[in-house]
Parts: C-alpha cells; sequence; structure tokens
C-alpha cells in the first residue's frame, strides 16, 4: 500500500463543511484511495473510495487531485456525531479487508 | 449494524486461561480478517482468510490460534496471553476476487475489548 500523510487533529463546527486532508504522492496507477472512520473504540467503518474521478455518496464527498498525490474527504454538514478517527487509505480494490491503517485524523465537531 | 458480528464485546482472561473470540458476517463475503488495535497505536492487520484459507499471518505469536470453519464465521483462540495482549480485537470481512472496485470496501465488527489480567 502506498504511504499516506493525514493531519494529526481537525477541528469543526457543528454544521459546517469538514475538510480533512490526505497526501499519497507515491500512489501507483491501480491504487484507489479509501476513506474510513472509527468512533470511539467501536470498528472502523467504510465511508467512501475512488480512483480518479471525484465521488460522492449519502455520507461524503471524495476529491481526488489531477495528479493523484492528494485527496481530501469533506463531510458537508458535521454534526457532533462525526467525531471520530478518519483513516486515508491508498491500495488496490481487492481484498480490501487488508489494509494498512495509519494514525489517521481525529476531527472533533464542536457545538 | 455492519452485518458483521462479534462475540463477546468484553472479555477478561488470565494468563493462565485459555478462550476463544467469534466473528460471523451475514454479508455473503469470501474472506475474512482479524485485527489488533493496541491502545494508541494504528490498527494491525493480524491474519487473512482467504476462501477458508489462510493466507497471511504477519508474524502473530503462537498464543493466537485463528480458525475459519467456512466462509461465514471466523475464531480467535487465545491461550497463555501476556498483559500487552490487551486490545481491541477486531473482525472485518469483505468480497474478493471480482476484478471490480464495486463492493471492495471491509465491513469491521464493533470488536472485542479483552484484557489480560
Amino acid at each position: 500500500d502506498a504511504k499516506t500523510t493525514q493531519p494529526t487533529s481537525m477541528d469543526c463546527a457543528e454544521g459546517r463543511a469538514a475538510n480533512l486532508p490526505c497526501n499519497h504522492s507515491t500512489i501507483s496507477g491501480n491504487e484507489y484511495v479509501y476513506w474510513y472512520r472509527q468512533i470511539h473504540s467501536q470498528g472502523p467503518q467504510y465511508i467512501i473510495h475512488g480512483l480518479k474521478n471525484n465521488e460522492t455518496n449519502e455520507m461524503a464527498s471524495l476529491i481526488i487531485t489531477e495528479d493523484r498525490k492528494s485527496s481530501t474527504l469533506i463531510l458537508p454538514h458535521a454534526t457532533l456525531r462525526d467525531t471520530a478517527v478518519y483513516y486515508c487509505i491508498v491500495r488496490v480494490c481487492t481484498n480490501a479487508g487488508k489494509s494498512t491503517f495509519g494514525d489517521g485524523t481525529t476531527l472533533t465537531v464542536k457545538p | 449494524e455492519t452485518g458483521v458480528t462479534q462475540t463477546p464485546r468484553h472479555l477478561v482472561m488470565g494468563m493462565t486461561n485459555k478462550k476463544s473470540l467469534k466473528c460471523e458476517q451475514h454479508l455473503g463475503h469470501n474472506a475474512m480478517y482479524w485485527y489488533k488495535q493496541s491502545a494508541k497505536k494504528p490498527l494491525e492487520l493480524m491474519f487473512v482468510y482467504n476462501f477458508k484459507e489462510q493466507t497471511e499471518n504477519n508474524s502473530v505469536p503462537s498464543r493466537f490460534s485463528p480458525e475459519c470453519p467456512n466462509s461465514s464465521h471466523l475464531f480467535l483462540h487465545l491461550h497463555t496471553l501476556q498483559p500487552e495482549d490487551s486490545a481491541l480485537y477486531l473482525c472485518a470481512s469483505s468480497q474478493v476476487g471480482s476484478g471490480s472496485a464495486l463492493n471492495t470496501e471491509a465491513f469491521f465488527g464493533q470488536g472485542t475489548r479483552l484484557t489480560v489480567v
């Protein structure tokens, strides 16, 4: 898996958009960007993934730069329940459970 | 509810005990995984099973013994553990081999919080 770099922590006001960056400058052409989050003491939860096009689902949007060296996860209207550790993982799409989790970004949503 | 159920949710065991963690997935996936998450540390992949066959063991001590009787069930048998083995043990499942990026995400259970005393 390609190495990723994320900020250690971020704060966001409730109701505002949370933009979580991830750098993955060594990403290979067949590697996808996956995002998971882990709410305290629970199992990680899948959020979204993409290859090169921007993606959106009911939880979030994923913006991938044209050179694919970085991406941003956007939570459009953050709520207190979005407080969690967010992990950016870069890997091929097969065997998705075999992932290398780093330290992630601790997002704290404040009232 | 993720479709992956782990039992028990909490377990306290002595260093001489033998216990087992159970994981069951109701998603029809063909791959299952055990992860360990110690306090203040990233998740560490322990074992990978594809189609009931163990395909990866990441240098896990033999006091941890996995078992996968079928593609829906995964066990982690524990014996003579050490206090430093206290951690959150997470099970995950995914579908592999489709050749497509669709439905390739992993689903995790809620974990078993293990304390070795």
